[in-house]
């Protein structure tokens, strides 16, 4: 059983432009919502994070959206930048549990 | 802050020995410790967790014969991937959290197995 989709498995965006990613969930108890980003050879690290009380949460270019009701979230990335270029991990769980489920990443290409 | 280091960052082992990797949590207490792997073109994969006071939990397909994890303190823990083989290699994470929202990453060790 798959908990965590993300969407699209890759995605190629000019310079400028705002890059799109999507997470669906299943399990109704995740209540904390991090986005990672990892380069090739590292572990991820921690983008943004949204809590599941809040439907947006921004922090620069970076903007998370969030629907309880439908269970799906979204990271866009304003004026995506070439140094952007890396994997996107959706990564819910409940907040003060430990289990983290990942997804299964969207690697994104920042084209100049 | 809070840190998380991995040590060491990449491994080469033999098939069929076994390989020790450490995770150190600096500027908070790491009450739960978790071991992820992330095998080529894969996403993480929860090994097993490890809470202060609780038996350490695996996930399905994963065994403590296996992968014996030891979380003595606050501060550290460690897990071994006994008797190697190439379906073991990939990136093996450490997540530690001190019982809030956040849990934190440290760099991974790259186990790669000849």
């Amino acid at each position: 059983q798959q908990q965590v989709r993300q969407s699209p498995q890759s995605l190629t965006v000019w310079e400028g432009e705002t890059a799109i990613l999507n997470c669906s969930y299943e399990n109704s108890a995740f209540d904390y919502f991090p986005w990672y980003q990892q380069f090739p050879g590292e572990g991820p690290a921690l983008l943004i994070s949204i809590l599941s009380v809040s439907d947006k949460k921004e922090d620069g270019r970076f903007t998370i959206f969030f629907n309880k009701r439908e269970k799906k979230l979204s990271l866009h990335i304003a004026d995506s930048q070439p140094g952007d270029s890396a994997t996107y991990f959706c990564a819910p769980h409940r907040a003060g549990g430990y289990k983290v489920v990942f997804g299964s990443g969207t690697r994104l290409l920042v084209s100049p | 802050g809070a840190l998380v280091y991995q040590y060491p960052r990449r491994t080469i082992c033999k098939s069929g020995t076994s390989m020790r990797m450490e995770c150190q949590a600096v500027g908070f207490q790491a009450t739960s410790v978790a071991w992820y792997r992330q095998s080529p073109q894969k996403t993480f994969e929860l090994i097993a967790l490890s809470t202060v006071n609780s038996a350490i939990k695996y996930e399905q397909n994963f065994t403590q014969e296996k992968f014996p994890i030891s979380h003595p303190n606050l501060s550290f823990s460690s897990m071994t991937v006994l008797n190697a083989y190439l379906e073991d290699r990939g990136l093996y994470l450490c997540g530690a959290s001190g019982g809030y929202a956040e849990q934190f990453f440290g760099p991974g060790t790259r186990l790669t197995v000849l």
